[in-house]
């Protein structure tokens, strides 16, 4: 069964803090893994998203690092802000398989 | 550009109903998805359109189904509804063939009795 095991479920950090989110994929057939953002009463958004022909990636405060030998990525967010408490989404998608397969999700919370 | 746009945003029904969702995707994303989140399970793909054909299916009894227009409008329906099918329902337009930068609506809040 394609999974994405994600972590931790919840998380408090203080402004300016960075928060890390991990996930761990098991399916070596993914080649696509988006993360998402998601305020209540609104759908995810996507934020950024990696393939595995690189280890990292950046846009803006956001950074995704890629372990592809573990098969792990993870969420990095610098300098985070009260703005950025929301639930975040990892994802991860096969070649032709036409669907996302989703974490189960980490509510972040930046206290000021 | 106007957002992904699903109809109606909340909706109670009863146990043994039926209901159907509508979404609206971006002017000309070809690529519709659906997904059931739920405090429980998360995100659930349900099914996946491209040009009024349905390319892949999630995990879910026949009981969920769904349709894509020659306008890309889509709509899922849910017969004989469940407890268990109160969830957020949300739809996701894509304007390639592809996955990559997929664009969700708010969701339709389902809440069955």
């Amino acid at each position: 069964q394609q999974q994405v095991k994600q972590s931790p479920q919840s998380l408090i950090v203080q402004k300016g803090g960075i928060p890390i989110i991990n996930c761990a994929y098991e399916n070596t057939a993914f080649d696509y893994f988006p993360w998402y953002q998601q305020f209540p009463g609104k759908g995810p958004a996507l934020l950024i998203a990696i393939r595995p022909d690189v280890s990292e990636k950046k846009e803006g405060r956001f950074t995704i690092s890629f372990n592809k030998s573990a098969k792990q990525f993870s969420l990095h967010i610098m300098d985070s802000q009260p703005g950025d408490s929301a639930t975040y989404f990892c994802a991860a998608s096969g070649a032709g398989s036409y669907q996302l397969t989703f974490g189960k999700g980490t509510k972040l919370s930046v206290i000021p | 550009k106007a957002g992904v746009t699903q109809t109606p945003r909340y909706l109670i029904k009863t146990r043994g109903q039926q209901v159907t969702l509508s979404c609206s995707p971006i002017s000309g994303h070809r690529s519709v998805s659906w997904y059931q989140q739920t405090p429980g399970q998360g995100l659930q793909f349900l099914f996946e359109y491209f040009s009024e054909t349905q390319r892949n299916k999630g995990n879910f009894p026949g009981r969920f189904s769904g349709r894509q227009f020659s306008n890309s409008r889509s709509e899922m329906n849910v017969s004989t509804l469940e407890l268990g099918d109160s969830a957020l329902y949300l739809c996701a337009s894509s304007p390639l063939a592809g996955l990559e930068t997929q664009y969700f609506g708010p969701g339709t809040r389902l809440l069955v009795l």
